[in-house]
């Protein structure tokens, strides 16, 4: 296990529901990331956090709402989300500014009906 | 903005024998270059990386290669073996300590080695 956990798994919501994903990491890293990775395409960066402060929000649509209350936990907070919505939610983390490796949680695979 | 293309998006080998991923990127100031790895099911977890001031670095039976030039930079996977199967990611960065967030992952190839 590299220490970065997401919950749930799976995750199964309709159009008008609001759910929200959990990460949380045990490396003591400072940075903490958001990605969305569907099939065929690249992942794609939708938020950055910096000692709990955001530092990139790649035009991300505002039914997606970040929260990071501490450098160890990271919500992604979901709310009347679209069928293309549907994909595999990877939480990320690093030592910080400077450090590129990334550390990848296992994901939570969403699905919108 | 930075643009990674990656390719083959499929691969296919059999084992003992090599296999070569390419990658090209756009910006010129990108310095970092990272290769993920996905096996089926799980996370993404780094496996290579390289910096602009180096052209080539080997890890055992995995190196990469950099034409700062050309603008490329190439996985390869020698004596492969089926638990290299998986879908490979390469990435760029650019900056002086810029971190992961300025990442652009290209969109990944899957490689399955043939027993």
């Amino acid at each position: 296990e590299t220490g970065v956990t997401q919950t749930p798994r799976h995750l199964v919501m309709g159009m008008t529901n609001k759910k929200s994903l959990k990460c949380e990491q045990h490396l003591g890293h400072n940075a903490m990331y958001w990605y969305k990775q569907s099939a065929k395409k690249p992942l794609e960066l939708m938020f950055v956090y910096n000692f709990k402060e955001q530092t990139e929000n790649n035009s991300v649509p505002s039914r997606f709402s970040p929260e990071c209350p501490n450098s160890s936990h990271l919500f992604l907070h979901l709310h009347t989300l679209q069928p293309e919505d549907s994909a595999l939610y990877l939480c990320a983390s690093s030592h910080g500014q400077g450090s590129e490796k990334l550390f990848f949680g296992s994901g939570t695979q969403l699905s919108v009906l | 903005g930075e643009n990674v293309e990656q390719h083959p998006s499929t691969l296919s080998v059999q084992e003992g024998d090599s296999a070569v991923i390419k990658c090209t990127y756009s910006d010129s100031a990108s310095n970092y270059f990272p290769w993920y790895k996905q096996e089926l099911g799980k996370r993404p977890q780094l496996i290579i990386d390289i910096r602009s001031n180096v052209g080539e670095k080997k890890d055992q039976r995995i190196a990469v290669t950099l034409n700062k030039t050309a603008k490329h930079f190439s996985l390869h996977i020698t004596e492969t073996q089926p638990e290299d199967s998986a879908v490979y990611f390469c990435a760029a960065s650019w900056g002086e300590g810029a971190g992961s967030y300025q990442l652009t992952f290209g969109k990944g190839t899957k490689l399955s080695v043939i027993p």
